[in-house]
């Protein structure tokens, strides 16, 4: 299984601040998926990023909002704009494993006062 | 009708006992399942993925897809106290590897001493 990492683990922002989260994965892998787990929710799939080609974004997310950056075949980074209170959720990376599953990071805990 | 259904539980079984948790789905086009446990302020850990309709058993679990009721089950033998978590269903089209996952909000299970 593919070995993720994420930086920050937490953080808290003031509301209006941007922050990006990074995540490192072990190893080269074409796609790198983004979610979103809000308190009591389900995770919510942000957006598909695929090296050497803008970021796929899901219905309700947009590009402004959650910009994306995928430099190379072991990195991206999500970039959480202008936030609000509403923004406070868990985001993590993923990506997919050797036949069709799909390997998840620790998480970026953020909170938004 | 969301298209994932998880009963969030709390569900809560004495020790050594099977636990049963099961996700329904209105996507037909769902081919590839996946259970992941989630313990608290931690990222979601594959347990185990199955391709269309079966079983598969991998140790003390088991997991179970009925497309045709498109219902999915994992089954925990001999429940320890470590396995008190969140567990997570989830699903795509076209594999962990190509797709962005549906979710279902978790079940949060509990394992009595």
């Amino acid at each position: 299984s593919a070995v993720i990492s994420q930086k920050p683990s937490r953080d808290i922002c003031q509301r209006g601040t941007s922050l990006t989260i990074q995540c490192q994965v072990d190893s080269q892998v074409t796609m790198m998926f983004w979610y979103r787990q809000q308190p009591g929710q389900s995770l919510t799939l942000i957006a598909t990023a695929n090296q050497g080609s803008e970021a796929t974004y899901e219905s309700g997310f947009v590009i402004d909002k959650f910009p994306i950056s995928r430099p190379n075949l072991t990195f991206s980074t999500l970039t959480v704009s202008n936030m609000s209170p509403e923004d406070s959720s868990i985001y993590l990376c993923s990506v997919g494993g050797v036949l069709y599953e799909q390997y998840f990071g620790p998480g970026t805990r953020l909170t938004v006062t | 009708q969301k298209e994932v259904e998880q009963d969030p539980g709390p569900l809560s079984v004495p020790e050594g006992a099977i636990v049963s948790l099961n996700c329904t789905y209105s996507n037909s086009a769902f081919q590839y399942f996946m259970w992941y446990r989630q313990y608290s302020r931690k990222g979601p850990e594959l347990l185990m993925y199955t391709y269309s309709s079966g079983n598969k058993e991998d140790g003390r679990f088991t997991a179970q897809v009925d497309k045709s009721s498109k219902y999915i089950s994992l089954f925990i033998r001999d429940s320890q106290p470590s396995d008190s978590a969140t567990y997570l269903c989830a699903m795509s089209v076209s594999g962990g590897g190509a797709d962005g996952l549906t979710f279902g909000k978790g079940t949060h299970l509990i394992i009595q001493p």
